[in-house]
């Protein structure tokens, strides 16, 4: 079965400053989606980005992208001019394309510091 | 578009009892399906269902049964409740055009005492 390691339980950053979030997952499958989602305090589990693995570019919203490096399995979430409403936990999820079972990491919890 | 809705926020149950978590979309999307999430641990699939009247277990089915009788509507059964069944229930859906992204539903709080 897939894994997906998250190995940063918290993080903590200085509001404008950058944070990377890291993430693992094992497959061996050559076809499939990334996702990072944010689950604030609400637990509502909101998609933050998405990269396909067929896609060599980096995929970009607004002050979050990734760093998908396949070869080496590694999906990393970067935010940009960190905010207040950027505190949450952030899960890094795995999907085979066609397949009906995303597969979630244990989350990192960011912290913002005014 | 309200997205995914789920009913009720929040139940408390005790052993034994039976409840059904109700969870509905208005976007057409053919696969949907239920999860669940525990402290420490990210979410995992408890069923899922690829269109009505289709629908198979995921990773951890145990003490739930599904049924989808519509494109709209996913109910989550839990037929007799137990204490290990405390968490946080999601739904989600997909739509085929989608690539694969899911949009889940604002979670039930389940505490089963």
């Amino acid at each position: 079965a897939q894994t997906v390691t998250q190995s940063q339980p918290e993080m903590s950053v200085q509001e404008a400053e950058t944070v990377t979030l890291s993430c693992t997952y094992d497959t061996s499958e050559s076809d499939y989606y990334l996702f990072w989602y944010k689950q604030p305090p609400s637990r509502q589990m909101i998609l933050v980005i998405r990269q396909e693995a067929y896609k060599q570019q980096n995929a970009t919203e607004n002050r979050f992208s990734v760093n998908f490096q396949k070869a080496a399995k590694s999906f990393s979430l970067k935010i940009s001019d960190s905010q207040l409403g950027d505190a949450a936990m952030y899960f890094c999820a795995y999907v085979g394309t066609g397949a009906n079972n995303l597969f979630f990491g244990t989350g990192t919890r960011l912290t913002v510091i005014p | 578009n309200a997205g995914v809705t789920q009913t009720p926020k929040f139940q408390v149950l005790k052993t034994g009892q039976s409840m059904t978590l109700q969870c509905a979309q208005d976007m057409n999307h053919e696969y949907m399906s239920w999860y669940r999430q525990d402290p420490g641990m990210g979410l995992r699939l408890i069923h899922y269902s690829v269109g009505a009247g289709i629908t198979d277990q995921g990773e951890v089915p145990n003490g739930y049964n599904v049924s989808r009788s519509t494109t709209e509507d996913f109910p989550l059964r839990l037929l007799s409740a137990a204490p290990s069944q405390t968490s946080v229930y999601f739904c989600a859906s997909r739509g085929t055009s989608e690539l694969e992204t899911q949009y889940f539903g604002p979670g039930t709080r389940l505490l089963v005492l």
